[in-house]
């Protein structure tokens, strides 16, 4: 069975540009959740997607944005690219909303120059 | 506000020996603790313990909770250089599929 897969897996923008990621949960997954990883904050919640609703929302600024599609594929957004957003950037899904397992994809590698 | 802490933050040893790692948490509705071990990719998952006291193995690696002190410890025993990652803790609350993750702990095994 497939993994969660991320797509682009490395990607170069410019500040004040805009970036689009998606992701594919494992099937039959129907929760994705987003998390931006560096090296200063460590691994942070962004937000987690239900049946194409956000449930919950991490502590990142309103540029950052996401949505989740009818079969559960999932993309995310950051807008006005900042220097520091510069992260590793990983989807994980699971099977229901609560009490499962969470899997993780492999990343998508964001450098804002 | 949720906080999960790790140490050592890292940790260097000799092909053989055997490592405890630890993971302490401070987190409103805990639902459960998971553990993963991430070298230059994805996190991999190895545990998630939802009850005391109650042993988690696979092969070398081991894992307990107690949820009364609120910590956790990830046991490898006959460390091998393929080990070396770092290492994960992960806290899941209740009503979300939200992680509260630790700093992680920087293995590194020599041969």
């Amino acid at each position: 069975k497939a993994g969660v897969t991320q797509t682009p897996r490395y990607l170069i923008k410019t500040r004040g540009q805009q970036v689009t990621l998606s992701c594919s949960p494992i099937s039959g997954h129907r929760s994705v959740s987003w998390y931006q990883q560096t090296p200063g904050q460590g691994l942070q919640f962004l937000f987690e997607y239900f049946s194409e609703t956000q449930r919950n929302k991490g502590n990142f600024p309103g540029r950052f944005s996401g949505r989740q599609f009818s079969n559960s594929r999932s993309e995310m957004n950051v807008s006005t690219l900042e220097l520091g957003d510069s992260a590793l950037y990983l989807c994980a899904s699971s099977l229901e909303q609560t009490g499962n397992t969470i899997y993780f994809g492999e990343g998508s590698w964001l450098t804002v120059v | 506000e949720d906080k999960v802490v790790q140490s050592p933050l890292s940790l260097v040893v000799h092909e053989g020996d055997t490592v405890t790692l630890n993971c302490s948490y401070e987190v409103t509705n805990f639902r459960s603790l998971l553990w993963y071990k991430q070298e230059k990719k994805a996190p991999t998952f190895l545990f998630m313990l939802t009850s005391s006291g109650i042993e988690k193995k696979s092969g070398r690696l081991s894992s307990i909770l107690d949820k009364k002190e609120l910590f956790s410890i990830l046991n490898i025993t006959a460390t091998q250089t393929g080990d070396s990652a770092i290492y994960l803790c992960a806290v899941g609350v209740q009503g979300a599929q939200k992680l509260v993750f630790g700093q992680g702990t920087r293995l590194t095994i020599n041969p």
